[in-house]
């Protein structure tokens, strides 16, 4: 298995809803990502974990809540989402640190509506 | 000034014709990647470099570290070459730094 698996493809949200997006690999890699994408614009950073521990927080509203409850698997729960939150939220996958030969490997994303 | 600039911004071209994509960085790297991705759609990594040229079926990508310098070519393009091209540099740890894209149009 070579893929990054992101649920759902979809989502529309209330600004007052609570959702929760998943992300699931299993290529052994030890390092998780997500990154927001708005319209013709590059993916930004959100968060890293590595080793199932957060190690980077690039300062995410506190709306946005990462989690990571095993090697496989990496969540983004929602809560209170402005509109302007509304984009295309990628995970991806790596081996940890400067020394792994492969590269990342990104989910096909979640497009995410906040109404 | 972004640490990763591509050129061009935007790209057309017709059917068959050879494409290049240039990416230059300011920052030391441990890899350069370059990626695809699709109207709404996810992202593919075509290439990760730190060093010489890699080439994949139509794709070749090479890189010039002392000029810190990289490109993306596409020969014969066919209009499903069509995408984002997304030149992104490896720094710290596992971090990406990404330029801001080449949109890519071949005509049939």
């Amino acid at each position: 298995d070579t893929e990054v698996t992101q649920t759902p493809k979809h989502l529309v949200m209330g600004m007052t809803n609570k959702k929760s997006l998943k992300c699931e690999q299993h290529m052994g890699h030890r390092a998780m990502y997500w990154y927001k994408q708005k319209a013709k614009k590059p993916p930004e950073l959100m968060f890293v974990y590595s080793y199932e521990k957060l190690s980077i927080n690039e300062s995410v509203p506190s709306r946005f809540s990462p989690e990571c409850p095993n090697s496989s698997l990496l969540n983004l729960h929602l809560h209170a989402l402005q509109p302007e939150d509304s984009a295309l939220y990628l995970c991806a996958s790596s081996q940890w640190g400067t020394g792994g030969a492969e590269g990342y490997t990104f989910g096909s994303g979640t497009r995410l509506t906040v109404v | 000034k972004n640490e990763v600039e591509q050129s061009p911004q935007n790209l057309t071209a017709q059917e068959g014709e050879f494409i290049t994509i240039n990416c230059s960085y300011s920052v030391g790297i441990s890899a350069l990647h370059w990626l695809q991705q699709h109207p709404g759609g996810g992202i593919v990594s075509l290439f990760m470099l730190s060093s010489g040229k890699k080439k994949h079926g139509r794709l070749i990508a090479t890189i010039n570290i002392q000029e810190k310098h990289s490109s993306l070519h596409i020969t014969a393009s066919h209009p499903r070459d069509s995408a984002v091209y997304i030149c992104a540099v490896k720094t710290s740890g596992s971090r990406l730094t990404f330029g801001e894209g080449t949109q890519l149009t071949v005509n049939p």
